[in-house]
């Protein structure tokens, strides 16, 4: 089984929608990431958190939310989907006990119309 | 400000080898890390490095030089499947990773 999972893996919605994309991981590390990947632009930041009651905004937090719900779980939530929040979604997680190396779920391809 | 740099896309021939180069700013600095990428994949680690030098690990190896803000991937050997994007990622101060845009990696038979 995957160590860092992502639902849904693809998602097509509309503009206004209310949307959350969930990450689930089993390695057991205390930090976690959600970033969006564009075209010609690399990864980009959104949320982190360092613990479960911790919560950090990234570069891009404008226009999206997060909950930590348990040391495992950290969801993505778009309040009202826009269009140019189309992009690949990832959910990574960290250790700092690991050299802080990340480690990525599958993503999710999100496209709002 | 913080800033990673690297080339856009590269192109190499099956069989040979290719250096990726990466510039990187950060506030502080606590290591470099190069990851996979094949398209519409998740990142996957290669490579990281804190001190100066040349780490070897198989086909794949990374430089580091704190002083000049430089870091390179080398790839030897280059097979069909090592296209991919190469993405050069710095470290800082809060243990937080700053991402360059990727390095197309295209292999020629």
């Amino acid at each position: 089984d995957a160590d860092v999972t992502q639902t849904p893996r693809n998602r097509i919605t509309k503009t206004g929608k209310r949307i959350m994309l969930e990450c689930s991981q089993t390695k057991g590390h205390d930090r976690m990431y959600w970033y969006r990947q564009d075209p010609g632009l690399g990864l980009r930041l959104i949320y982190y958190s360092f613990d479960v009651k911790d919560i950090n905004k990234g570069e891009i937090s404008d226009g999206y939310s997060v909950s930590r719900q348990a040391q495992a779980k950290f969801s993505l939530s778009l309040e009202s989907a826009i269009p140019n929040q189309t992009a690949l979604y990832f959910c990574a997680t960290s250790d700092l006990r690991e050299v802080n190396e990340q480690f990525f779920g599958p993503g999710t391809r999100l496209t709002v119309l | 400000g913080q800033n990673i740099d690297q080339p856009t896309e590269m192109t190499a021939t099956e069989g040979a080898i290719v250096q990726i180069n990466c510039t990187y700013q950060t506030s502080g600095f606590n290591g470099l890390f190069w990851y996979q990428q094949h398209a519409g994949e998740a990142p996957t680690f290669l490579s990281y490095n804190v001190l100066d030098g040349l780490e070897e690990k198989g086909r794949f190896s990374s430089f580091l030089s704190r002083s000049k803000g430089y870091s390179y991937l080398l790839l030897k050997e280059l097979q069909m499947k090592d296209s991919a994007s190469y993405l050069c990622a710095g470290m800082d101060s809060n243990y937080q990773l700053i991402w360059g845009a990727g390095t197309k990696l295209i292999i020629k038979p």
